[in-house]
C-alpha cells in the first residue's frame, strides 16, 4: 500500500538548520510530485510548494522562498525539506503529501514532522 | 491567491444531530474543492473531492455541496468518532489554499 513516512520530531535553536525527510513506498516515486504543507500547532494548513520528482525542479509558495529547499534522493524514494536560519515562527508540524492518480487533491499524507524552534 | 473563508471556527453539537460547515472562496473555483478531516495528532484525511464526491471508505453521513464560490460540508447523524477539525481546500489554482478549519466537538 502507498505510504509516506516522515522523519522524527526536531528541536532546534534559532539560526540553526533542519532537514526533514519523507520516504515514499508502494508506488513509483518519480510518477508523482511531492508537496509540502505547514501547520502551526492548533492552526490551519498552509501549502509550502512542491517538487517534481522526475526532474527535481522545486516550486515554492511565496512565503517559502529563500530559506526553504526541497530536494530528492530519488534512489531512496525520498523527498527532503531543508529549512535554514530557523526562526521561532517556523515552529510547526510539516507534512508531505501526494495527489492521487490523475486527480488534483491530496489523497496521501505523511504522518507529519514537528519542528520546534526555541532558544 | 484564492482566499478560502471557512465558518464557523468551532462547533458543538449533540450525538445524532446534523451539522453544516461552510467555505466561501474569494473567486469562482468551479467545484475544485476538497474537504479533509483531521483528528488530534494525525494528518488530514480526504472526505470529499470535486465538492460533492465521497471518497471511498468515507461514511455516507458525510456529504458535500456547492458551486461557484460557496461550498458546504454536511454531517448527518453525528457520531462520537466525528470529533475532529475539518478543512476545505481549493485546487483550482496555485497556490493551493485551505480554509482556516472548523473544530467540531460533541455537546
Amino acid at each position: 500500500q502507498i505510504q509516506l513516512v516522515q522523519s522524527g520530531p526536531e528541536l532546534k535553536k534559532p539560526g540553526e538548520s533542519v532537514k526533514i525527510s519523507c520516504k515514499a513506498s508502494g508506488y513509483t516515486f518519480t510518477d508523482y510530485a511531492m508537496h509540502w504543507v505547514k501547520q502551526v500547532p492548533g492552526k490551519g494548513l498552509k501549502w509550502m510548494g512542491w517538487i517534481n520528482t522526475y526532474t527535481g525542479k522545486p516550486t515554492y509558495a511565496d512565503d517559502f522562498k529563500g530559506r526553504f529547499v526541497f530536494s530528492l534522493e530519488a534512489s531512496a524514494s525520498t523527498a527532503n525539506l531543508q529549512i535554514s536560519n530557523l526562526k521561532n515562527e517556523d515552529t510547526a508540524n510539516v507534512f508531505c503529501a501526494r495527489k492521487g492518480f490523475g486527480v488534483r487533491w491530496f489523497a496521501y499524507w505523511g504522518q507529519g514532522t514537528l519542528v520546534t524552534v526555541s532558544s | 491567491d484564492i482566499r478560502m473563508t471557512q465558518s464557523p471556527a468551532s462547533l458543538s453539537a449533540s450525538l445524532g444531530e446534523t451539522v453544516n460547515i461552510e467555505c466561501l472562496a474569494s473567486e469562482d473555483i468551479y467545484s475544485d474543492l476538497a474537504w479533509y478531516q483531521q483528528k488530534p495528532g494525525k494528518s488530514p484525511q480526504l472526505l470529499i473531492y470535486n465538492a460533492n464526491s465521497l471518497q471511498n471508505g468515507v461514511p455516507s453521513r458525510f456529504s458535500g455541496s456547492g458551486s461557484g464560490t460557496q461550498y458546504s460540508l454536511k454531517i448527518n447523524s453525528l457520531q462520537s468518532e466525528d470529533v475532529a477539525t475539518y478543512f476545505c481546500q481549493q485546487y483550482n489554482n496555485y497556490p493551493l489554499t485551505f480554509g482556516s478549519g472548523t473544530k467540531l466537538e460533541i455537546k
